[in-house]
């Protein structure tokens, strides 16, 4: 049972420059989250899915987009990177109650 | 919007020392959860708490949900060096549309020296 996984684990991006990080969940959770983690910012939720087929903003979600392929996949996607996007970002999956996150990815913007 | 404040931002413990945690919500919430991060790691969960004044016990780990439900704290008895980490509390905004989202609160850097 995997739980959530996240790729790519790293990545160094040039200022400008899009990518994709992907997220599955195998636990049939309904809900799905991304969020980043900077030093003393604790936590911040980018987008968030409450099911297959809604995606909402968060907290932070400029520069962001998501995509909900189905009740499995959540992916983010940055069309322009900037160096403030420099970050660890962070899927989780949660039913009713207690998240389960990935192990996350460590984005670089240069 | 919800915030979620956390104190202390640091704490560096003598092992064997306790260690307390507060949380405080500018709104009342539904819930409040803890997450322990590893260095390196990601968060993983650790409770939940749902009624006003809650108390729950996981061996040297207190957790607290205040009578308001605005406020939770963790209490860790006698620390060991494998508490080191970052200690998250994380609340669910009652009366909000959002089914099960969480605002973090900035965390706890807890240190353990031996």
């Amino acid at each position: 049972n995997a739980g959530v996984t996240q790729t790519p684990k790293f990545q160094v991006l040039k200022t400008g420059q899009s990518m994709t990080l992907q997220c599955a969940q195998d636990m049939n959770h309904n809900s799905m989250y991304w969020y980043r983690q900077d030093p003393g910012m604790g936590l911040r939720l980018i987008y968030y899915s409450a099911s297959e087929g809604t995606t909402d903003k968060g907290e932070v979600p400029n520069g962001y987009n998501v995509s909900r392929l189905n009740k499995r996949e959540f992916s983010l996607r940055l069309e322009s990177a900037a160096p403030s996007q420099t970050s660890v970002y962070f899927c989780a999956s949660s039913e009713r109650w207690g998240y389960t996150f990935g192990s996350g990815t460590r984005l670089t913007v240069v | 919007g919800q915030q979620v404040m956390q104190i202390p931002q640091y704490q560096h413990v003598q092992e064997g020392e306790d260690f307390t945690t507060y949380c405080n919500s500018s709104t009342t919430l539904s819930n409040i959860q803890w997450y322990k991060q590893r260095p390196g790691g990601h968060p993983v969960f650790l409770i939940q708490l749902v009624k006003s004044g809650e108390v729950k016990k996981q061996k040297r780990l207190t957790f607290q949900f205040g009578e308001a439900k605005k406020n939770s704290s963790l209490h860790i008895t006698a620390t060991q060096t494998t508490d080191v980490g970052t200690y998250f509390c994380a609340g669910g905004n009652a009366g909000g549309t959002s089914y099960g989202k969480l605002t973090f609160g900035q965390g706890t850097i807890l240190t353990v020296h031996p």
